[in-house]
């Protein structure tokens, strides 16, 4: 069993579409982080949430943690194919821990 | 990008045989990861270093130990290779507090 359970893990849209990806968990985490994984890349870290209820904005990508810090989401608005990639959510227990991640693809 | 190199980037082995991954960094950061990447599981944790000598298992532990020697460098090793430990192997780096990881580019293993 997955400390962090992402959903959906795979999801294929249109360009233009709006999409949300979520990040839940049992466990409280002092902060959340999200990261996306290119092909034959690391994962790149997109955003650290640390405030219960915190909403940031990076572009089109919208991030909230859950007001408990249990849980997170992102949503994309007006998806593009340069959107498309793994997106991973991360937290600290003892040490960080992924979710499986969402493959997100975008067609033209 | 964060200063972080894997070394090699693709390998492939025979079941049985010892196999080391390295990963060097130039950042001087105090934490450093090891972790395996297959479809399905996400990334899980392998093991974990705090410090020159200080290290701590992580959730897939067994069949691997590490060692550091130095701040930059961060060795993996799995004794005798199994085909079940066929992954992507990604290194990572994180400083203080919440700073988050600086990721390689990941060592592709084939064990055969």
């Amino acid at each position: 069993t997955q400390l962090l359970e992402q959903s959906p893990q795979f999801l294929s849209i249109q360009e233009g579409e709006n999409l949300t990806v979520y990040c839940n968990s049992s466990s409280v985490f002092s902060s959340l982080q999200w990261y996306r994984q290119e092909p034959g890349e690391g994962p790149v870290l997109l955003v650290t949430v640390v405030t219960g209820g915190e909403v940031k904005k990076l572009k089109r990508l919208t991030f909230q943690f859950g007001d408990a810090r249990k849980d997170s989401s992102l949503h994309i608005t007006a998806a593009q194919p340069g959107d498309t990639g793994l997106y991973l959510c991360a937290g600290v227990v003892n040490d960080m821990r992924f979710g499986a991640g969402t493959r997100l693809t975008v067609k033209p | 990008d964060a200063g972080i190199t894997q070394s090699p980037r693709h390998k492939v082995t025979e079941t049985g045989t010892p196999v080391t991954l390295r990963c060097h960094q130039t950042e001087n950061h105090r934490y450093m990861y090891w972790y395996r990447q297959d479809p399905g599981h996400g990334l899980r944790l392998i093991h974990y270093s705090y410090g020159v000598k200080d290290t701590d298992k992580g959730e897939v532990s067994d069949g691997y130990s590490v060692s550091r020697s130095k701040t930059e460098d961060f060795l993996l090793t799995l004794e005798s290779a199994t085909s079940s430990q066929t992954s992507v192997y990604f290194c990572a780096i994180r400083g203080q507090g919440t700073s988050p990881l600086h990721f390689g580019n990941g060592t592709r293993l084939t064990v055969t």
